[in-house]
């Protein structure tokens, strides 16, 4: 079976600080992704990597930078945390056959920002 | 981009009842697939269903690509089918897979 954990479940942070949300992946993925969820949203896309050092925006990726320096590891990165960054965080994992891979998520990280 | 539209938005059903829940999309896609959101947040891939029906146990779904729309498909209804039910879609012209969500069906099935 696909693992894909993700570092915490719950975290709260402080306006202004550099915040690290990890995700690994155990299947040997092309690919990984980090989506956040708010109500009523469903989930929208950050940012995306097909290889390790290699990324590509999502749908929304001002505040937020990304690092995969190894294939099995995807981190997503504040810079500098705000209120409007409280969200649930998902992680994902796909094998890389292209346009009609099936994705596999963690657990997610529920961040709140004060 | 693409727009995924679901309804209904929610859904409250009685255990053992039989239910449809409908993705309408608004262009072509090669690649779609239903989630089921526990309510601890996590997401499982329920069906990978671009087009055409599939089964597995009391949920099914049927794509019809054509017309541009997914049903899934809940029978016999168990509290732990409670939970946000996302259909994502991906054109055929992205190569990576990445996935446009619906807003979700939050579904709670009572005893």
């Amino acid at each position: 079976d696909v693992k894909v954990t993700q570092s915490s479940r719950y975290l709260v942070k402080r306006t202004g600080e550099k915040v690290f949300l990890e995700c690994v992946q155990d299947m040997d993925h092309e690919n990984m992704f980090w989506y956040r969820q708010d109500p009523g949203l469903g989930l929208r896309l950050i940012y995306f990597s097909y290889d390790v050092k290699m990324k590509e925006k999502g749908d929304i990726p001002e505040g937020y930078s990304v690092s995969r320096e190894k294939k099995e590891r995807f981190s997503l990165i504040l810079e500098s945390a705000s209120t409007n960054q409280t969200s649930m965080y998902l992680c994902a994992s796909s094998p890389g056959a292209g346009s009609t891979d099936t994705q596999y998520f963690g657990p997610g990280t529920r961040l709140t920002v004060l | 981009g693409i727009q995924v539209e679901q309804s209904p938005p929610d859904l409250i059903l009685q255990e053992g009842a039989n239910s449809t829940l409908r993705c309408n999309f608004s262009d072509s896609v090669n690649n779609l697939q239903w989630f089921h959101q526990n309510p601890w947040g996590q997401l499982i891939n329920l069906f990978y269903i671009p087009s055409g029906t599939k089964q597995n146990g009391r949920l099914s779904a049927t794509t019809v690509a054509t017309e541009r729309y997914s049903l899934l498909y809940i029978s016999s209804s168990q509290t732990t089918d409670s939970g946000v039910y996302f259909c994502a879609v991906s054109p055929p012209t992205d190569s990576w897979g990445k996935l446009q969500f619906g807003a979700g069906t939050q579904v709670v099935v009572t005893p």
